[in-house]
């Protein structure tokens, strides 16, 4: 079963708007890692953020910031004001503390594409 | 500074040629895993080693084989390549241990490996 499901495949916005990137994770474990990874045109990843299960409190940072809600299993990543920049696909992962592997389950990725 | 680095970043081969992408850390990290990113599918786990002479199948572990002689070093190897190998590769290490100091969970992604296999 998917445990991470990003539902946008493809946002296109024009520069200057906000984006909003949803991420919905399944897990059964109480501790857990929630990831953003940003992968721009030349392929690597890009770390954003790390939040872990226990801590509920939104961030911020710049122009891009992150709602976690544990209600509704969810971890929605937010640009504002984009810029060409920000044009790359966004991944969605989670981290379960009690799995064996210590693997990252990711989500398909959201492709944003931004336009001048 | 902390690095994966992978090797090489781009190759295009032919069915049935046998490969080795290399993977090596300077973070002296016991864990070291593989990942293949497909189109509409993310990054999936191909192996995984927990230290040295411990690794481990991941999700997707069909056509692979990866050997952990040294800590810091975790080559993938496609014995018989097919097209359906054709794929972006990352190679990712992290810490176990939780130490003074250290980032704990932060794992680390090389900078990715694109195979094509024709």
């Amino acid at each position: 079963a998917q445990k991470v499901t990003q539902a946008q495949t493809e946002i296109s916005v024009v520069e200057k708007e906000d984006v909003t990137l949803d991420c919905v994770y399944e897990t059964r474990d109480t501790t857990y890692y929630l990831f953003w990874y940003k992968q721009p045109p030349s392929g690597e990843l890009v770390f954003l953020i790390r939040r872990n299960s226990f801590d509920e409190q939104n961030e911020i940072s710049g122009r891009y910031s992150w709602n976690f809600q544990k209600s509704t299993s969810s971890f929605n990543f937010t640009i504002t004001a984009s810029q060409v920049v920000d044009s790359a696909v966004y991944f969605c992962a989670l981290s379960e503390a009690a799995s064996n592997d210590y693997k990252l389950s990711f989500g398909a990725g959201t492709t944003v594409t931004v336009r001048a | 500074e902390a690095q994966v680095t992978q090797n090489p970043r781009y190759l295009i081969t032919v069915t049935g040629k046998k490969l080795t992408v290399t993977c090596s850390q300077n973070m002296n990290h016991e864990y070291m895993s593989w990942y293949r990113q497909d189109p509409g599918l993310g990054l999936r786990q191909i192996y995984y080693s927990m230290n040295v002479e411990v690794t481990d199948k991941g999700d997707v572990p069909e056509g692979y084989k990866v050997s952990r002689k040294e800590k810091r070093n975790f080559p993938l190897i496609l014995e018989s390549p097919s097209p359906n190998q054709t794929s972006l590769y990352f190679c990712a290490s992290r810490a176990l241990y939780i130490s003074t100091g250290s980032p704990g969970n932060t794992i680390y992604f090389g900078e990715g490996s694109w195979l094509t296999v024709v």
